[in-house]
């Protein structure tokens, strides 16, 4: 079984500051893992995503992702926020084993710009 | 290119009834997920299709299911409404299976509120 924790449900930081969101997971085979982002009343997008390839990962709108196996963790970091970023973010988790499309979310992180 | 179109965006229903929502896919997609979002539980996987073949069922009841048709357009259908179900209802898709040269596209979801 594959699960996702997020640190964190809320997340404040003020414009043009680090923005750093937690995600660990837990998976029994090699994961897939991946970083959406929801804006109010809109459907989710994909921020980037690791396949085993490098381990960090470059994504949309300045984001980017560390994957670090030892410390099971895919944390998310922007190194200047933007009014535009608050949103609220999602880490989610996918089997390299099994060859859906499945994804197992995290309990999601509301990030808030401070101008 | 028309993204992942899901109908109707917002619907009320009464407890006991039953409710179908809809999902179009990206033109050449094949792969058609289905999540409900809610405050309590977050996002949850409620099944997948490919190719008009379920290949993946999350862990709810038999009140929630799907079906996929030929054209890869998607339905999903709840019977006997509960005030639980109130969720907003999320589809996916894409072109195959497994993240890996695969990006999975997400609708903007059907609010469905039961009272």
């Amino acid at each position: 079984a594959q699960s996702v924790t997020q640190l964190g449900s809320h997340v404040s930081v003020s414009e043009g500051a680090l923005v750093l969101l937690r995600c660990n997971y837990s998976s029994s085979v090699p994961p897939y893992l991946f970083w959406y982002v929801q804006y109010p009343n809109q459907g989710l997008q994909l921020l980037l995503k690791y396949t085993s390839a490098a381990t960090l990962v470059k994504g949309i709108n300045g984001f980017e992702a560390e994957f670090k196996k030892s410390e099971t963790s895919f944390h998310l970091t922007k190194p200047s926020a933007h009014m535009s970023d608050a949103a609220e973010y999602f880490c989610a988790v996918s089997s390299t084993k099994a060859a859906g499309n499945k994804l197992t979310f995290g309990g999601g992180t509301r990030v808030l710009v401070k101008p | 290119k028309a993204g992942v179109t899901q109908t109707p965006r917002y619907l009320i229903k009464t407890r006991g009834q039953q409710v179908t929502l809809s999902c179009s896919p990206i033109s050449g997609h094949r792969s058609v997920s289905w999540y409900q979002q809610t405050p309590g539980q977050g996002l949850q996987f409620l099944f997948e299709y490919f190719s008009e073949t379920q290949r993946n069922k999350g862990n709810f009841p038999g009140r929630f299911s799907g079906r996929q048709f030929s054209n890869s357009r998607s339905e999903m259908n709840v019977s006997t409404l509960e005030l639980g179900d109130s969720a907003l209802y999320l589809c996916a898709s894409s072109l195959g299976l497994g993240p890996l040269g695969n990006t999975i596209y997400f609708g903007e979801g059907s609010w469905l509120t039961v009272v």
